[in-house]
C-alpha cells in the first residue's frame, strides 16, 4: 500500500559503538535547543538541551554540540545500548516564544 | 520522579463529536503546553498557556480548538466538533518557571472515524 508521512533517515550502529545524531535547524534566533528520545508509542523523552551561548555540553552518556555558524546541532551517545534504540528529535526555541519547533527525527537502531 | 500524566490513553471518536483530552501537569509547573504527532511526522506545537491564558498558538489551533486550566492540577485539550485530519497523538507538556526544558507526557492516540 502508499506510506504516508516522512521517512525518516536511520543510523544503524553496532552495541558499544558511539553514535552521533545530526540536526540542521532552521531559525538563526533560535536561543535554546534540545534533544529528546521517542521510543515507539510513547512521548518524547528529555534528553540534554544547550543554550546558544555554549557551543559544548555533556551529560552521562550523552553530548551535545552546537555550531551556530552552520546552524547545525549534534548528538553523541558514547557506547550506545540496545536501550537507545529510538528515534532522536531535536528541537529549537526562538526567542521569548514558548513553543519549540521539532526536527524531522532519526530512527537509532543498535545492532547485537 | 514526577511525570506529565495524561487520560486516556486512547481514544476513539465519531467525526463531528467533541472530545476532551485530560492532562495532569508536573506540580511545581506553571506553563503548559500541547503538541500533536501525527503517524510517522513531526511533533507540531498547539498551543501554550500560563497564567490562565493562553500565550501562543500555531494556526493549526483554530476555534475548533479550545484549552482550559479548570482546577489547580490538571490541563485539558477540548476539540469541539473533530474531523478526521484531527487524528494523532497529542502530548501535553509542561515547564517550570525558572527552566527551558518542557517535559512530555505519554500522549493520547486519538482516531477519529
Amino acid at each position: 500500500g502508499e506510506s504516508v508521512g516522512l521517512h525518516l533517515p536511520t543510523l544503524s550502529v553496532q552495541e558499544g559503538d558511539n553514535s552521533i545524531i545530526n540536526c540542521a535547524y532552521s531559525n538563526s534566533a533560535s536561543d535554546y535547543f534540545i534533544w529528546y528520545k521517542q521510543e515507539s508509542g510513547k512521548g518524547p523523552q528529555f534528553i540534554i538541551d544547550i543554550r546558544s551561548n555554549m557551543d559544548k555540553r555533556q551529560g552521562q552518556r550523552v553530548t551535545v554540540l552546537l555550531n551556530k555558524t552552520v546552524k547545525h546541532l549534534s548528538l553523541q551517545i558514547a557506547a550506545t545500548q540496545p536501550g537507545d534504540s529510538a528515534v532522536y528529535f531535536c528541537a529549537e526555541k526562538t526567542g521569548g516564544g514558548n513553543k519549540l519547533t521539532f526536527g524531522t527525527g532519526t530512527q537509532l537502531k543498535v545492532e547485537l | 520522579e514526577p511525570e506529565v500524566t495524561q487520560t486516556p490513553s486512547h481514544q476513539v471518536t465519531q467525526m463531528g463529536q467533541e472530545v476532551i483530552l485530560r492532562c495532569v501537569p508536573i506540580s511545581n509547573h506553571l506553563y503548559f503546553y500541547w503538541y500533536r504527532q501525527i503517524l510517522g511526522q513531526k511533533v507540531e506545537f498547539l498551543v501554550s498557556f500560563y497564567n490562565n491564558e493562553i500565550s501562543e498558538k500555531s494556526e493549526i489551533f483554530d476555534d475548533q480548538f479550545s484549552v482550559e486550566r479548570p482546577d489547580g492540577s490538571n490541563f485539558t485539550l477540548k476539540i469541539r466538533s473533530t474531523k478526521l485530519e484531527d487524528s494523532a497523538m497529542y502530548f501535553c507538556a509542561s515547564r517550570d518557571p525558572t527552566a527551558e526544558t518542557q517535559y512530555f507526557g505519554p500522549g493520547t492516540r486519538l482516531l477519529v472515524l
